[in-house]
């Protein structure tokens, strides 16, 4: 069975340009969920669907972030226009059930850098 | 305000000693408390984890240690294996919210 799949693995783009992130959930997991490091600090929530629908969004940094569950299947997470402050890894990760329990899977990661 | 902390940003230990990972935690409505492992250009993954209404919880050659009372909790591994070398991250949630607030990951490197 294929795990969270994210893509592109690493991304370099300029500052002012758009960039889009897109995670793959494993099949079934209704929970899909987009968290951030920045710089080797602590990971940081970023917001939480649960199917199609966004539960909790509290986590994004602002209206330049933009995410989106196709039919509650992957998701694009489009950061327009990136600043500098936006460099980091973005991990996506998706549960069938409770995130706190041994069902959550995390992706490889999204390693951003904005230059 | 960091809410979780992890004071260490890295820590050596022989192999086939014990490797002791600290957390610190400032919010007491914290209800469950996860440790993962994070191995370069891969996604965290879950080691243990340990509710707020238990004090000791173990896997195999991991134990997780909650201290509430002082808001402290710590991940020993025993014994150390190479493949323990990764960096790990405490996690902490409350209530039924699916939030996790995440410290910043201490870097363990077992020495042969």
């Amino acid at each position: 069975e294929a795990g969270v799949t994210q893509f592109p693995s690493h991304s370099v783009i300029e500052k002012g340009q758009t960039v889009t992130l897109r995670c793959d959930p494993i099949s079934g997991h209704d929970n899909l969920y987009w968290y951030r490091r920045v710089m080797g600090k602590e990971i940081k929530f970023l917001l939480h669907f649960v199917k199609e629908s966004k539960q909790d969004e509290s986590g994004m940094p602002n209206n330049r972030f933009l995410a989106e569950r196709t039919g509650g299947t992957y998701s694009t997470l489009k950061v327009q226009p990136a600043e500098l402050e936006d460099s980091g890894v973005y991990f996506c990760a998706s549960s069938q059930g409770q995130f706190w329990d041994t069902e959550a899977f995390f992706g490889q990661g999204t390693r951003l850098t904005v230059v | 305000d960091q809410q979780v902390k992890q004071n260490s940003p890295s820590l050596s230990v022989q192999e086939g000693r014990i490797s002791i990972l600290n957390c610190d935690y400032t919010n007491s409505m914290f209800d469950y408390f996860l440790w993962y492992k994070k191995y370069p250009a891969e996604g965290p993954t879950f080691l243990i984890s340990i509710s707020s209404i238990k004090d000791k919880n173990e896997d195999g050659r991991f134990t997780v240690f909650l201290n509430k009372s002082a808001k402290h909790l710590s991940l020993h591994i025993v014994p150390s294996q190479p493949g323990d070398s990764a960096v790990y991250f405490c996690a902490a949630k409350r209530d039924s919210n699916y939030q996790l607030i995440w410290g910043a990951g201490t870097k363990l490197i077992i020495k042969p």
